[in-house]
């Protein structure tokens, strides 16, 4: 079974208005990653968060983390429309947190529209 | 740009055609992957390659074969592939294996009838 899921698995929105995906994951992680892909090309990692870190901002985005939960969330204020494009966590296991144990999920599909 | 360049972007293939895909970084660094994307799927660790050693998922058939000649340059060698080969297949980049931040590149739209 995969180790992040993130919800919804697509999301509609209008232009300024903010746009909210989560993270669900299973096992115990050291890091969390968030990357975003527009259609047809490589991923772009966007940010990391550490599991004894809560919150983190970057630019327009911020990143929870509730390793009680197992869960994260991406929020992304004041969307354009250049912001559409897949959105996907990925989980950096305990064991060793080296990029080789990433684990990504099946992404959420966010459309801003103009 | 992220410094990881994929050849060719788009490939189409025979079921009994031999063919390689090309990911060459020029960011320095000493670690390389290869993700395999399907429609609706997670990403996929197929390998990774770095400077010490070859670490694969032993869930990948041996249609795939990877070539790592230096730190720079990475091939994934490929034959006798079958239509649910058809993916995006991703090349990745990161300074040391223990790194966390993967640098992708575009990726190479493969088709196989």
């Amino acid at each position: 079974s995969q180790q992040g899921e993130e919800d919804p698995q697509a999301l509609s929105i209008q232009e300024g208005e903010n746009a909210t995906m989560n993270c669900s994951y299973k096992t115990s992680i050291n890091n969390l990653q968030w990357y975003r892909q527009n259609s047809g090309r490589g991923l772009v990692h966007l940010i990391l968060i550490r599991s004894n870190e809560r919150e983190k901002h970057s630019g327009r985005l911020r990143v929870t983390l509730d390793t009680s939960k197992k869960s994260s969330s991406l929020l992304i204020t004041a969307s354009r429309a250049a912001d559409t494009a897949s959105y996907f966590c990925a989980t950096g296991t305990l064991s060793s947190g080296s990029a080789r144990q990433l684990t990504f999920g099946s992404g959420t599909q966010l459309t801003v529209l103009p | 740009e992220t410094g990881v360049t994929q050849t060719p972007r788009h490939l189409v293939m025979g079921m009994t055609n031999k063919k390689s895909l090309k990911c060459e970084q020029h960011l320095g660094h000493n670690a390389m992957y290869w993700y395999k994307q399907s429609a609706k799927k997670p990403l996929e660790l197929m390998f990774v390659y770095s400077l010490e050693e070859r670490v694969e998922n032993n869930s990948v058939p041996s249609r795939f074969s990877p070539e790592c000649p230096n730190s720079s340059h990475l091939f994934l060698h490929l034959h006798t592939l079958q239509p649910e080969d058809s993916a995006l297949y991703l090349c990745a980049s990161s300074p040391r294996p223990g790194d966390e931040k993967l640098f992708f590149g575009s990726g190479t739209q493969l088709s196989v009838l």
